[in-house]
């Protein structure tokens, strides 16, 4: 079990330009969570996705920022028109699906993360 | 609203001595209290989770406790070594909006050998 995969570990942007990042999540894990982390801050969650799905987007910037979970292939968080302000350390992290779906006690298991610098 | 918040920022401790981390939470409707390790540049390690239930988990030289009446939680380390030297992080997962983890802001632990 290679647990959670994020690539690329380490991209750099120019101001404008796009930056996708991908994430694999364990094998058996239906649910996806992005986080990001800015230079000496905690972790803040972004949005929670199931397959095909979001459930949850509510930390997700309004604009520039999309999330998403195909049926087939990894978790993509698309980040359009970057700025330097969104120089981060994003993680992703996986659970099983819980109880009737809900995953609330689950725990969950992060990526090495993707740093972003945008110059 | 939910908060975590971890006290000190920062914490320098000679090596072998014992240490207590340590993290308070808002609202005690919680499922699970989780303490995490970032070492520099790296992600995140989970080390001991907590569920509401229970009032401790134990693994090897760590220790966590939970106390959700007062909303606090404790990591304690024994015997600390160099190789302790990271950023412990602690996250409550509430029963409101479940899908998230609040996460503390952190405290940078460095072992002096």
């Amino acid at each position: 079990n290679a647990g959670v995969m994020q690539n690329p570990r380490h991209l750099v942007r120019r101001r404008g330009q796009e930056a996708r990042l991908r994430c694999s999540p364990m094998k058996g894990h239906s649910h996806v969570y992005w986080y990001r982390q800015l230079p000496e801050e905690g972790l803040k969650f972004m949005v929670y996705l199931q397959k095909e799905n979001i459930i949850d987007e509510s930390g997700m910037p309004k604009e520039r920022f999309s999330a998403e979970f195909p049926k087939e292939g990894p978790s993509i968080l698309r980040i359009q028109q970057v700025v330097r302000g969104d120089s981060a350390a994003y993680f992703c992290a996986s659970s099983p699906p819980g109880v009737r779906g809900h995953s609330g006690a689950n725990v969950l298991t992060f990526g090495a993360g993707s740093r972003l610098t945008v110059l | 609203k939910q908060e975590v918040t971890q006290i000190p920022a920062a914490l320098s401790v000679p090596e072998g001595e014992n240490l207590v981390l340590n993290c308070s939470f808002t609202d005690s409707a919680i499922y699970n209290l989780q303490w995490f390790r970032q070492d520099p540049g790296k992600g995140l390690t989970s080390l001991l989770l907590i569920q509401s239930s229970q009032r401790e988990q134990t693994s090897g030289r760590l220790n966590a406790s939970l106390d959700k009446s007062s909303g606090r939680s404790t990591l304690y380390i024994a015997a600390s070594q160099p190789g302790d030297s990271a950023t412990y992080l602690c996250a409550g997962r509430y029963i409101q909006g479940a899908q998230k983890l609040v996460f503390g802001q952190g405290t940078r632990l460095t072992i002096n050998p």
